[in-house]
């Protein structure tokens, strides 16, 4: 069964850069009809998708963050990785990854890591 | 701001039929599939209903999705305790060269 698990720093001073990576284990991350992307989740509120990338390492992004995000692949180690520079308070975070099958769910994502929240603070 | 709406409460007693609807537009829900999400309290969401009306394997059939013209509705029908969560809807987006969106979220209380 698939499954993936976040890591990075929990706390990331402001202006910094944030940057977590993605484990996908039980499974193949150069599967051609998956894409696996970043989502977070504010304390509190709702949830944000932040991008995603084809294991080819196509990429796309939300326009809101897209000047300061980069999403990147390593197929050789099986992660998947997010860096989002010029943080500030408003980017403290559960940031989670997950997987889109085309061929299984569609544009759903599933399964889900279990989160990592990142805490932007001097 | 999500351009995709939901109540932000709904509720039932058990065995009751719940609805959650998520309304949007051309550019999203009009032209592309509707996902659901569940959130239960402190872990992470859930895919519960993918290309409008799927069950991944693992969802009871309690759940459906149904979706018409720029809205899409969750249904819970024999409402359990378990069910108490954060619901969310989500869809491509046309604009803006491709944006993956999430509803504003939907809480759903068990009575």
């Amino acid at each position: 069964q698939l499954q993936l698990q976040e890591s990075g720093p929990g706390l990331v001073k402001p202006s910094e850069t944030l940057s977590l990576t993605c484990t996908v284990s039980g499974g193949s991350i150069s599967s051609s009809s998956c894409y696996w992307g970043w989502i977070r989740q504010p304390p509190g509120k709702g949830l944000e998708w932040i991008g995603s990338i084809y294991y080819s390492g196509s990429t796309y992004y939300n326009p809101s963050l897209k000047s300061r995000v980069t999403i990147s692949v390593d197929t050789s180690k099986k992660q998947f990785s997010l860096k989002l520079s010029s943080v500030t308070a408003a980017d403290t975070a559960v940031y989670y990854c997950a997987r889109q099958d085309q061929a299984a769910t569609g544009t759903g994502f599933d399964p889900w890591g279990q989160g990592t929240l990142v805490t932007v603070s001097s | 701001q999500s351009v995709l709406t939901q109540p932000p409460s709904a509720s039932g007693t058990p065995g009751q039929r719940v609805t959650i609807s998520c309304s949007g537009s051309s550019s999203n829900i009009g032209g592309n599939t509707v996902n659901w999400y569940q959130q239960l309290p402190g872990t992470a969401p859930k895919l519960l209903i993918y290309s409008n009306s799927q069950r991944p394997s693992g969802v009871p059939d309690r759940f459906s999705g149904s979706k018409s013209g720029t809205s899409a509705s969750l249904a819970i029908s024999g409402l359990q305790s378990e069910d108490e969560a954060d619901y969310y809807c989500a869809t491509w987006d046309d604009s803006l060269n491709g944006l993956y969106v999430f509803g504003t979220g939907t809480k759903v209380t068990v009575l």
